[in-house]
């Protein structure tokens, strides 16, 4: 079964960059795998970000980028912001129509 | 503006079935995939399932293969998922998304979220 790694926690001071990394627990991420990420807070549904590696959905800040990092996909955020306090998932397209969720990154700004 | 609410979530016992509703507008809803994802209490999202736009396509997460099954009524625009031989482990908030095409392929992702139905088995 594969497993899509991310990091449980990660911090950040207000207007510092941060990369959050999605990966499998066999093999590597590329763009084959399509990465999205999906920002959700608190009792709230998820909010689409990226898609696609490194395309931003509509009305998403441009200090959210996707890239390629390595055998990771990565969401970096530029100039932290309190309001970006929030779960980070990524999920990845393993073929045969099934999609795989990472565990989710709980993003702090402090 | 793109909508989509769930319904059909509550309480049933271990064994029992349950079938949400997800009635969607603001868009060709015959036109696009749509997916189930759920999210156990304090837990990480997981896919469910997914239907295609047009080809009838279904795929399943293993986790409930055999016990869950996706299914749409374009005429209704509602997407729905039937659940049986339920168990604790499939407790969770269960969203209602939409993908961003009508083929079940990687370039599709899911760009619309429904607010979620609540779905707790226990005795």
């Amino acid at each position: 079964q594969t497993v899509v790694t991310q990091e449980p926690s990660f911090s950040v001071s207000p207007g510092g960059t941060v990369t959050l990394t999605c990966g499998l627990s066999s093999g590597s991420v590329s763009t084959t795998s399509y990465p999205s990420w999906y920002q959700q807070t608190p009792g709230q549904a998820p909010r689409t970000l990226i898609y696609s590696t490194n395309t931003r959905s509509s009305g998403v800040p441009d200090r959210f980028s996707g890239s390629i990092l390595g055998n990771k996909a990565a969401l970096t955020i530029t100039g932290a912001q309190a309001v970006d306090e929030s779960d980070y998932y990524c999920v990845l397209y393993m073929g045969s129509g099934i999609w795989v969720f990472g565990g989710g990154t709980k993003l702090t700004v402090l | 503006e793109v909508q989509l609410l769930e319904s059909g979530g509550g309480l049933v016992q271990p064994g029992g079935s349950l079938r949400l509703s997800c009635v969607a507008s603001g868009f060709t809803f015959s036109s696009y995939a749509m997916s189930w994802v759920r999210q156990a209490p304090g837990k990480g999202l997981e896919w469910v399932s997914i239907f295609s736009g047009t080809s009838g396509s279904t795929y399943y997460a293993d986790s409930v293969k055999g016990r869950f099954t996706i299914s749409r009524d374009n005429s209704k625009n509602t997407l729905f998922l039937q659940m049986n031989s339920l168990r604790a482990e499939d407790t969770a908030v269960y969203y209602c998304a939409k993908m961003s095409k009508s083929s079940v392929a990687g370039t599709a992702y899911f760009d619309y979220w429904g607010q979620g139905t609540l779905v707790t088995v226990s005795s």
